[in-house]
């Protein structure tokens, strides 16, 4: 079974440009996560999506960044316009079931730098 | 909230020396608590998990316990290999923290031959 399929894997960028991340879930996966990792923020929950439904986007930075969900087996994270500070390592995740025992299973992730 | 703060690296062992990543954490109610393992250029994948106080979580020679009375989760091997060179992830998941997984900031473990 393929896992959590993240494209592109690299994007180098200018600072204004948009930049869209995609990402494709474990087929039957209810639950789908996108996560940002620096070096000085760690890992971070940017929004989560159950059913497609956006459930909790509070960890979102600010309005220049937006996911959707359209089905169930895509996601993506657009930012517009990009800026430096916003480089980072994109994971997307998902799992299945809502409780408080299951694993995350995480895509090799978008490196995203913003020049 | 819910938070997990776990020991800052980089820890430098060698190869066959006895492994101690500390782990603690902050939560209402009764979360699960997970190892996450990250290695060069791939997303984090679960080592292993505990879901009840006095649990052992264990998986490639790696244990951890779910002790409640201390709130701790400190990962241990007790002979690492080179290959076990990564960056160790603690996290939490509980209903109350609506199913999120909350993560430790990473330690970084560096084997040598």
């Amino acid at each position: 079974d393929a896992g959590v399929i993240q494209s592109p894997r690299h994007e180098v960028t200018e600072m204004g440009q948009e930049v869209t991340l995609r990402c494709k879930p474990i087929s039957g996966h209810d639950y789908l996560f996108w996560y940002r990792q620096t070096m000085m923020r760690g890992l971070e929950l940017l929004i989560y999506f159950n059913n497609n439904v956006p459930i909790d986007d509070s960890g979102m930075p600010e309005d220049r960044f937006s996911a959707k969900m359209p089905n169930a087996s895509f996601s993506t994270l657009k930012i517009q316009p990009s800026e430096p500070r916003d480089s980072a390592v994109y994971f997307c995740a998902s799992s299945l079931g809502e409780t408080n025992t299951g694993e995350l299973f995480f895509g090799e992730g978008s490196r995203l730098t913003v020049l | 909230g819910n938070s997990v703060t776990q020991m800052e690296g980089p820890v430098t062992l060698s190869e066959e020396a006895f492994l101690t990543i500390n782990c603690t954490y902050t939560a209402t109610g009764y979360p699960s608590l997970f190892w996450y393992v990250q290695y060069p250029g791939e997303g984090l994948q679960l080592l292993l998990k505990a879901t009840k106080a006095d649990d052992k979580g264990s998986n490639k020679g790696f244990e951890a316990t779910y002790r409640k009375e201390t709130t701790s989760f400190h990962l241990e091997k007790g002979s690492v290999q080179v290959s076990d060179s990564a960056v160790y992830f603690c996290a939490l998941k509980s209903v109350t923290g609506g199913f999120k997984t909350i993560f430790g900031a990473g330690t970084r473990l560096f084997v040598k031959a």
